[in-house]
């Protein structure tokens, strides 16, 4: 079976520009989270989407945004971008028992974004 | 928010001694508690778990301890290897999201 697989692995924007992060989940799976990782804060929870609705939200600014599809395909996007922006931001996928139960959050490799 | 913390942000082992990473969470009501591995280039993979009613879990090679009294958590690696280099993150939740430490570092020194 597949893992979650996230596009692009890397890329580099200016400030002010907006992104778009697109991730696949394990086949099957409904749930996807976002968390944005950096070395001073950790992993910190963006929001969750399970079949194409937003069940949860973490403390980011209305700039972070994201969607998912009837698919289960999920992206997120961040406008505006400002330097503090630059991060690993990975996707997981679980099952449809709640991963808060389970533990079964899947990652994917992350997508590298540097802002210049 | 929570605070899910480390004590040491790095750790270097000699090969075949045991590892013990240690995790300081903040949240009393905290209920479900799940150590990840994470190696470069690679997102976190899930090691093992512990719910709060019990005080320790053991997997392979691995044991969770937990002491709710002074909100601390602990992972127990025996016989590192050098496979076992990485960054652990422990992970708390008292209900629909996880809480992530910021991580430690392992190094396995052959």
């Amino acid at each position: 079976k597949a893992g979650v697989t996230q596009t692009p692995r890397y890329l580099i924007k200016t400030r002010g520009q907006q992104v778009t992060l697109s991730c696949s989940p394990i086949s099957g799976h409904r749930s996807v989270s976002w968390y944005q990782q950096t070395p001073g804060q950790g992993l910190q929870f963006l929001f969750e989407y399970f079949s194409e609705t937003q069940r949860n939200k973490g403390n980011f600014p209305g700039r972070f945004s994201g969607r998912q599809f009837s698919n289960s395909r999920s992206e997120m996007n961040v406008s505006t971008l400002e330097l503090g922006d630059s991060a690993l931001y990975l996707c997981a996928s679980s099952p449809d028992i709640p991963y808060w139960d389970t533990g079964e959050l899947f990652f994917g490799e992350g997508s590298r974004l540097t802002v210049l | 928010g929570e605070s899910v913390g480390l004590h040491l942000p790095t750790l270097s082992v000699q090969e075949g001694d045991n590892s013990i990473i240690n995790c300081a969470y903040s949240n009393s009501a905290s209920d479900y508690f799940i150590w990840y591995k994470q190696e470069s280039g690679k997102g976190p993979q899930f090691i093992i778990d512990i719910r709060s009613n019990m005080d320790k879990r053991q997997g392979q090679r691995v044991t969770v301890l937990l002491n709710k009294t002074v909100k601390h958590l602990s992972l127990q690696i025996a016989a590192t290897q050098p496979g076992d280099s990485a960054v652990y993150f422990c992970a708390e939740t008292t209900g629909n999201q996880f809480y992530f430490g910021t991580g430690t570092s392992l190094t396995v020194i052959p």
